[in-house]
């Protein structure tokens, strides 16, 4: 059963261009975190969010987790081929196993 | 800077064989994880374990084994490998404090069975 949805799957955009990646699940989680991994190594942690409603800001990425903790989003602004990766959403329930989204694979074109 | 350590990054074996995948961190972390990994796919839990003498298995089902003697050291073994065993394993420690339970990955390694 796959607990967090992501979409797109892909994503293939221009430098310069925004985007957003969406996150969703029918579950509550009490922390979410994004990871980006690039091709042939471990994912990295970007952010973690833990309060439903959540805006974090890093830079040129944005992350909100939803008021009902079941979903979160990442915006990027002005994207750059340094961005390019597959990002992962995860999140954590009462338990202590982490559930990671479906992945969202993206491609900065410079 | 994530100190946690996979050994070999890459291994390319032949069905049947034994083999164990390494995996140190000097973090002092308590929990530890394996997942295994598709290119460019979603993560999938195998292993993990809460502490010395503690493991359990994942939503995945795997033919490996684990075990965890010392708290830094956390390997993965297969008895005797297959084709279908191919695939990335990275391996995850985290803290048992707080809420976050923030998670911290190794470089992985690339299994081939051939």
């Amino acid at each position: 059963t796959q607990l967090l949805e992501q979409s797109p799957q892909f994503l293939s955009i221009q430098e310069g261009e925004n985007l957003t990646v969406y996150c969703n699940s029918s579950s509550v989680f009490s922390s979410l975190q994004w990871y980006r991994q690039e091709p042939g190594e471990g994912p990295v942690l970007l952010v973690t969010v833990v309060t439903g409603g959540e805006v974090k800001k890093l830079k040129r990425l944005t992350f909100q987790f939803g008021d009902a903790r079941k979903d979160s989003s990442l915006h990027i602004t002005a994207a750059q081929p340094g961005d390019t990766g597959l990002y992962l959403c995860a999140g954590k329930e009462t338990g202590n196993q982490f559930y990671f989204g479906t992945g969202t694979s993206l491609t900065v074109i410079p | 800077e994530a100190d946690i350590y996979q050994t070999p990054r890459y291994l390319v074996i032949g069905t049947g064989k034994k083999i164990t995948l390494e995996c140190s961190q000097t973090m002092g972390h308590d929990k530890m994880y394996w997942y295994q990994q598709d290119p460019g796919m979603e993560l999938h839990l195998i292993h993990y374990s809460y502490g010395v003498n503690s493991t359990e298995k994942g939503d995945l089902s795997s033919e490996s084994t684990v075990s965890r003697i010392r708290t830094e050291h956390f390997p993965l073994t297969l008895e005797s490998a297959r084709p279908s065993h191919t695939s990335q394993y990275l391996c995850a420690s985290s803290e048992s404090y707080g809420i976050s339970y923030e998670q911290y990955f190794g470089p992985g390694t690339r299994l081939t069975v051939t």
